[in-house]
């Protein structure tokens, strides 16, 4: 499986943006999949989880209420919808396949090549 | 929320030399951590999970244990294509949390 983000870009606070991540083939709808994100200055840091059905959802902290994960797996696509952006909101977002088929915690076994969203007014 | 504390932040090193990094976890996360080695300007890549066990694929020069609550990576006869920035992750919960890094560098 490959996976390919896309979507990210400048945006001024305040205002949204999706983010999408494509798989390369169809095994996607059995895996759980997660968002997470990179700065210089914080590191890597988890953003949200999905199931692999799409029934459970996690989000950090720190997006909780701003962010929304989903996917449609017939389309071998996962997405992050994300609201009220902040300029700490600016970073490199990766999605990441875990590595056991149905789980949702487990280590990340396929990554994306990253999206840069950057928040600036 | 679980911390990782990740130490040292930097490590000098040598072609050949065997070196260690600890992640110290702030709760029992039983063995559910990984390590991931990155390169600048690309995605992580998926070194050992489960504390322990090798990724498909990673050189057996690699490898991990754990004591507790805190985990070490090995990294034995280190080769020119190590020396990069690596993380520890713990996935005990759906909230994961990384460590902060340890950048490797070439003495």
């Amino acid at each position: 499986v490959q996976l390919v983000e896309s979507g990210g870009g400048v945006v001024q606070p305040g205002r949204s943006l999706r983010l999408s991540c494509a798989a390369s083939d169809s095994t996607f709808s059995t895996y759980a999949m997660h968002w997470a994100r990179q700065t210089p200055g914080r590191g890597l840091e988890w953003v949200a989880v999905i199931s692999y059905d799409g029934s459970k959802k996690d989000y950090a902290d720190s997006v909780k209420g701003r962010f929304t994960i989903s996917r449609d797996n017939s389309k071998n696509t996962m997405y992050l919808q994300i609201s009220s952006l902040r300029t700490e909101d600016t970073a490199v977002y990766y999605c990441a396949k875990v590595r056991s088929t149905f789980w949702v915690n487990d280590a990340f076994d396929i990554w994306g090549q990253g999206t840069m969203v950057t928040v600036s007014p | 929320d679980i911390e990782m504390t990740q130490s040292p932040s930097t490590l000098s090193a040598s072609v050949g030399d065997t070196v260690t990094i600890t992640c110290r976890a702030s709760q029992n996360i039983n063995s559910w951590l990984a390590w991931y080695q990155q390169k600048a300007g690309k995605a992580p890549n998926l070194l050992i999970y489960k504390a322990s066990t090798l990724q498909s694929g990673v050189p057996s020069r690699f490898s991990g244990s754990q004591s507790g609550t805190e985990f070490t990576l090995t990294i034995s006869s280190l080769q020119p294509d190590d020396f990069a920035t690596y993380y520890c992750q713990q996935y005990n919960s759906y909230s994961q949390t990384f460590g902060q890094g340890t950048k490797l560098e070439i003495k």
